[in-house]
């Protein structure tokens, strides 16, 4: 099983500021399978960055996804205040099929 | 826009089995390049995918659960359903239906790109 590792665990910030999350993999993962997301209390993930690199529809252009092999960072250029939230890489392989999420990095308002 | 809704029982008692069905609209669950997914979050703590099934009938588990989770899909309905054996208090969790978009027409995609809102399942007597 591929394990993913985000860093910090918490990210304590004031809006304006620029955050950088890190995604990092115990094996190689395919670009194309890397995802991020974020997820406010009480609701559901909602897909943010696909394929390392690529927002998903009506993601703003403040949220940027790079990084390759074991690597990847998300970030978010200058927090807006609906930006505080829960963050997750997951990351998927299909042979043999593993699909797995990270821990999740915290952003909180400092 | 597709949407996704879970339904079933919110509390299920220890050692019996979990039953959720997820009602999809807006689209249909035959589209090709689509895996109908259910992923489990604990009380605050982080995301575990449960498994997925093709409109085919083809599914697809983690290993950890694979030994009691079944998912079953029904394309007249455009709904699909988990199972989930031998329940604990450790199965108490929300638990969400999903859209995972796989490879398709030489594209390469692995992510989920629509949610349910969740519903929060309790193991308990």
């Amino acid at each position: 099983e591929i394990v993913l590792t985000q860093s910090p665990g918490t990210l304590s910030l004031s809006p304006g500021e620029r955050a950088t999350l890190s995604c990092r993999a115990s094996q190689s993962v395919s670009s194309s399978y890397l995802a991020w997301y974020q997820q406010k209390p009480g609701q559901a993930p909602r897909l943010l960055i696909y394929g390392a690199s690529s927002r998903a529809t009506g993601i703003p252009d403040r949220f940027s996804g790079s990084g390759s092999g074991t690597d990847f960072t998300l970030t978010i250029s200058r927090l807006e205040p609906e930006d505080f939230a829960v963050y997750y890489c997951q990351q998927y392989g299909s042979s043999p099929l593993r699909l797995t999420f990270g821990g999740g990095t915290k952003v909180e308002i400092k | 826009q597709v949407q996704l809704q879970e339904s079933g029982p919110g509390l299920v008692k220890p050692s019996q089995t979990l039953s959720l069905t997820c009602t999809v609209s807006g689209g249909s669950i035959s589209s090709g390049g689509y895996y109908w997914s259910w992923i489990r979050q604990h009380p605050g703590k982080g995301l575990e995918w449960i498994g997925y099934i093709y409109y085919s009938g083809s599914t697809y588990y983690n290993p950890s659960l694979k030994s009691r989770v079944t998912i079953s899909v029904d394309t007249s309905k455009n709904q699909f359903s988990l199972k989930l054996s031998s329940v604990t208090a450790a199965d108490t969790a929300v638990y969400y239906c999903a859209r995972f978009r796989g490879d398709s027409s030489g594209y390469y995609y692995g992510h989920f790109d629509y949610w349910g809102q969740g519903t929060l399942v309790t193991v308990s007597s």
